[in-house]
């Protein structure tokens, strides 16, 4: 099994209000990400979470918050976001494994995310 | 600078024919390589991953790799119409405690009915 879960499917938010996004997998996998995701072009890295703690920040605006609660739960908190934010945000889990060249990522279906 | 550059497509080929997907990478410390497909409106899916020179096999698609060329490739033999959609070539690196994966810009692939 290979199923990363996320919710909601579909966001509308304005840009005065808060919202978070949930991402959730049952495989034991100990690193978790979250990628942004324009229109044609490839997955961006905004975060990545290894064992719970936050690894990589990758010059994110502070309106995004992550949080990683446990090992199977991440959320992605949203705040003051501007219309250019609107996009497809995915997450994706993997093992983590200390043999780099195996650790496979697998994306979840993604939140479609517009702000008004 | 890290960088993973796929040929720019789009793609289109016939039913029943042979698909080449190519991507060039710039970072000798890229280790491993996957190929995602992406479905319009839809998330990656993991096709194929590889981390050793030569040529992996599954089904109806073929990876491979070249270290010294620092070049991958996927081919999906009998290209059928659901094999339409955006090829994603990702190489993977370790920063440290976390695994990093570089994204190519994607090809588009048409499989003409």
């Amino acid at each position: 099994d290979t199923e990363v879960t996320q919710t909601p499917k579909h966001l509308v938010m304005g840009m005065t209000n808060k919202k978070s996004l949930k991402c959730e997998q049952h495989m034991g996998h100990r690193a978790m990400y979250w990628y942004k995701q324009k229109a044609k072009k490839p997955p961006e890295l905004m975060f990545v979470y290894s064992y719970e703690k936050l690894s990589i920040n990758e010059s994110v605006p502070s309106r995004f918050s992550p949080e990683c609660p446990n090992s199977s739960l991440l959320n992605l908190h949203l705040h003051a976001l501007q219309p250019e934010d609107s996009a497809l945000y995915l997450c994706a889990s993997s093992q983590d494994k200390r043999d780099v060249y195996t650790d496979t990522q697998y994306f979840g279906p993604g939140t479609r995310l517009t702000v008004l | 600078q890290k960088e993973v550059e796929q040929n720019s497509g789009p793609l289109s080929v016939p039913e029943g024919a042979i698909a080449s997907l190519n991507c060039t990478y710039s970072d000798r410390g890229s280790q491993s390589f996957f190929w995602y497909r992406q479905y319009s409106g839809k998330s990656p899916e993991l096709i194929m991953s590889i981390y050793s020179n030569g040529d992996k096999e599954d089904g109806r698609f073929t990876a491979q790799l070249n270290k010294a060329s620092q070049y991958v490739s996927l081919l999906i033999r009998d290209s059928q119409p659901s094999d339409s959609a955006t090829y994603l070539c990702a190489g993977g690196i370790s920063s440290g405690s976390a695994r990093q994966l570089t994204f190519g810009s994607g090809t588009q692939l048409t499989v003409l009915p």
